[in-house]
C-alpha cells in the first residue's frame, strides 16, 4: 500500500535531549513536509522540501532541524533549542506541483517531554 | 491577525442535519482552498479541494469559496455519527498551505 509512514507513534524525551522522527513516503512525491499541532492552534509549519537535497524553513523552524538525502525520508529533528517541543507531529508529502494542496498526512508522531 | 480563521466549536448537531463549517482568510494571493477531516489522534485527510470561486459537490459535502468576501465554506448534508471529527480548512499559494484551527463538530445519536 502507497502512503506516509511516522514512527514513533509515541516519544518521550527528556529535557536537553535531541530526538528523531522518522518519515517515510512511498507515493513517490517530490515535496514533503513537517507540522506542528497543538490544540487551539491549527497546523503550523515546522520546515518542508520540495526535492532532495534542499529543504526551507517554516514558520516556526527554530529549534528544529532537517535532513533530505532520500525522495523516501524526510527526518525531524527536535534539539534541546525548542523550548515547547511537546505536541503532535504530522509529516505530509504532495505530488509535483501541486503546492501541498493535496497533500498525504502520515498518522503523527506524539511528543512528550518528560 | 492570523492569516486562517476558523472557530474551533464544539459544534453538536443531530443525526441528519446540515451542516455548515467556515472560515475566513486575509491573503488575496491565496489560490488553493482545502478542507481536510483528522479524526481523533490520527493525521487528516483530505476531503474537498477547488482552485477557483463557486461550488464544488461530492457526496454530501459542498465546498464554497467567495474570493471577493474570502470566506471558505463546506456543508455536510444528512450528517451522520461518522462525520464526527475536526475539519481544517487551508488555503494557500504554490508553495505552502496555511491551515485553520479546525471546528470539532460532533453528530449525536
Amino acid at each position: 500500500d502507497g502512503g506516509i509512514t511516522q514512527s514513533p507513534k509515541y516519544l518521550f524525551r527528556k529535557e536537553g535531549q535531541n530526538v528523531t522522527l522518522s518519515c517515510e513516503q512511498n507515493l513517490n512525491h517530490d515535496a514533503m513536509y513537517w507540522y506542528r499541532q497543538d490544540p487551539g492552534q491549527g497546523l503550523r509549519l515546522i520546515y518542508y522540501s520540495q526535492i532532495v537535497n534542499d529543504f526551507q524553513k517554516g514558520d516556526i523552524a527554530e529549534g528544529y532541524s532537517v535532513s533530505r538525502e532520500k525522495k523516501e525520508s524526510f527526518p525531524l529533528t527536535v534539539t534541546s533549542a525548542q523550548k515547547n517541543p511537546t505536541a503532535f507531529y504530522l509529516c505530509a508529502s504532495s505530488p509535483p506541483g501541486q503546492g501541498g494542496y493535496e497533500a498525504f498526512f502520515g498518522q503523527g508522531t506524539r511528543l512528550t517531554v518528560v | 491577525q492570523k492569516e486562517v480563521e476558523q472557530d474551533p466549536g464544539p459544534l453538536s448537531v443531530p443525526e441528519g442535519a446540515i451542516v455548515s463549517l467556515n472560515c475566513t482568510y486575509s491573503n488575496s494571493a491565496f489560490q488553493y482552498f482545502m478542507w481536510y477531516r483528522q479524526y481523533s489522534r490520527k493525521g487528516p485527510e483530505l476531503l474537498m479541494y477547488t482552485y477557483s470561486s463557486g461550488n464544488k459537490e461530492d457526496g454530501r459535502f459542498t465546498a464554497q469559496v467567495d474570493k471577493s468576501s474570502k470566506y471558505i465554506s463546506l456543508f455536510i448534508r444528512d450528517s451522520q455519527p461518522s462525520d464526527s471529527a475536526t475539519y481544517l480548512c487551508a488555503t494557500g499559494t504554490a508553495s505552502k498551505l496555511t491551515f485553520g484551527t479546525g471546528t470539532r463538530l460532533q453528530v449525536t445519536l
